[in-house]
């Protein structure tokens, strides 16, 4: 069964950086695109980018490009999000997924349990 | 960027009765739409990618339909563990994947 699994809460202070990770299992983590979907509290969903294991390739959506990193390491099947300098306002759950098939255009099945981040000023 | 507008915002309904949730594209994403179920404190679900293909394990009773630029999610014989936000999102034009804001269904 595919799963992912993220990295526990974290509580930081403003201009603080942070990684969160996402490390999979049952499958085949360098050929899926892994993508990192932002929810802030009471908002929806927004997809903030994504990232190919297999070479490195990520993409971006403009909102999140410039404030976050995305990047993956194969070896370990693990995904990340990092932020050099935390706002207040990256206060939100990180959720990390997976499409359906290994391609791009495809619908996400697969979901991490979230990852809460708080970021006081 | 594509832009999804789901309606109505809230939806309240009987249990045994049929609700009918919309969503809209203000460019056509052909048949790459999807529908996603949140439950409070949980993550997301997939339940309709496709635009009508139902997810594995998703009951009959959801029901996807629409294609370009307007979608509907039927749900029938409405039960209280229904209760929760709908998005719909389109995955045609990226990046970015963009979702709607959400449609939360309350059974009365």
């Amino acid at each position: 069964e595919a799963q992912l699994l993220q990295s526990r809460a974290e509580v930081k202070k403003a201009g603080e950086s942070l990684r969160i990770f996402c490390e999979a299992s049952g499958f085949s983590f360098s050929t899926y695109w892994i993508s990192w979907v932002r929810q802030m509290p009471g908002k929806g969903l927004e997809w903030m980018g994504s990232i190919f294991p297999g070479d490195s390739d990520t993409r971006y959506s403009p909102s999140f490009e410039g404030h976050v990193i995305i990047s993956a390491d194969k070896s370990v099947n693990t995904a990340y999000l990092q932020w050099s300098s935390l706002e207040p306002s990256d206060t939100a759950i990180y959720y990390c997924v997976r499409p359906s098939r290994p391609s791009l255009r495809v619908a996400f099945d697969v979901w991490g349990q979230g990852t809460v981040v708080t970021v006081s000023s | 960027e594509t832009v999804m507008t789901q309606s109505p915002g809230t939806l309240s309904v009987s249990p045994g009765d049929t609700a009918t949730l919309s969503c809209r594209a203000s460019q056509s994403v052909r048949s790459l739409l999807a529908w996603y179920q949140q439950k409070p404190g949980q993550a997301p679900r997939l339940l309709i990618y496709g635009a009508s293909s139902r997810a594995t394990g998703i009951p009959a009773r959801f029901v996807g339909s629409g294609s370009e630029t307007e979608f509907t999610l039927t749900i029938t014989s409405l039960q209280s563990e229904d209760s929760a936000v709908y998005y719909c999102q389109q995955y045609y034009d990226w990046p970015p994947y963009t979702f709607g804001q959400g449609t939360k269904l309350e059974i009365k």
